[in-house]
């Protein structure tokens, strides 16, 4: 069972435009929400992350939009540029238990910036 | 701050052989964890270390994976026998901290293998 649902699997952009990509989760015991970014033949790195006890998190061109009563949150990649070009994950991890940090992952968008 | 290293990088080999993982985390870091990346999916995990004892390995096929963590640093993951779905990049990743769900986590580049 996907524990963090993402969409959408693929994504085509414009230089400069907005990228936004999508996540959705159902445990309510998740307490933080990080991105991560993937280019090809490498590991995930951060890229951003967020609390549920705040909206909206911004670091440089990308933002991250939560809704905790949808328990939907968005990354927005704004001025897109092709070196953003990478695959990214939404994740979830959740506070207490045997399970402590565990990131559970979605499936993944991979980003496609045209020039 | 050297990342997290991984070896081998790629590997190819043919089911019902075996094959091992070997990772060496962020100095300092209590927490590794392997992590199973299908092409075309998000990473799974497959078993959580804290320092040398295992807090989570629920999702690890206990018939054919085995791991352990030397002295709570490196760590080795092996596959025996491998069959054809086991074909996927393994992710070593460690964090600082215990106890906290705010984590970074840090990957290494991951060992590729293929089941043929």
């Amino acid at each position: 069972q996907q524990q963090v649902k993402q969409s959408p699997q693929s994504l085509i952009v414009q230089k400069g435009g907005i990228s936004i990509i999508n996540c959705a989760y159902e445990n309510t015991a998740f307490d933080y929400f990080p991105w991560y970014q993937q280019f090809p033949g490498k590991g995930p790195a951060l890229l951003i992350a967020i609390r549920p006890d705040v909206s909206e998190k911004k670091e440089g061109r990308f933002t991250i939009s939560f809704n905790k009563s949808a328990k939907q949150f968005s990354l927005h990649i704004m001025d897109s540029q092709p070196g953003d070009s990478a695959t990214y994950f939404c994740a979830a991890s959740m506070k207490g238990g045997s399970t402590l940090g565990r990131l559970y992952f979605g499936r993944g968008t991979q980003l496609t910036v045209w020039p | 701050e050297a990342g997290v290293a991984q070896s081998p990088r790629y590997k190819i080999i043919e089911k019902r052989q075996s094959v091992a993982f070997w990772c060496n985390p962020i100095s300092g870091h209590a927490t590794l964890y392997w992590y199973q990346q299908i092409l075309g999916q998000g990473p799974k995990l497959l078993i959580q270390f804290q320092n040398n004892g295992v807090v989570d390995d629920s999702q690890l096929p206990k018939d054919r994976f085995s791991a352990e963590r030397l002295k709570g640093v490196d760590s080795t993951l092996k596959i025996q026998p491998a069959k054809l779905e086991d074909s996927a990049v393994y992710l070593c990743a460690s964090s600082p901290q215990t106890g906290y769900s705010g984590n970074t986590i840090y990957f290494g580049e991951g060992s590729w293998l293929t089941v043929v």
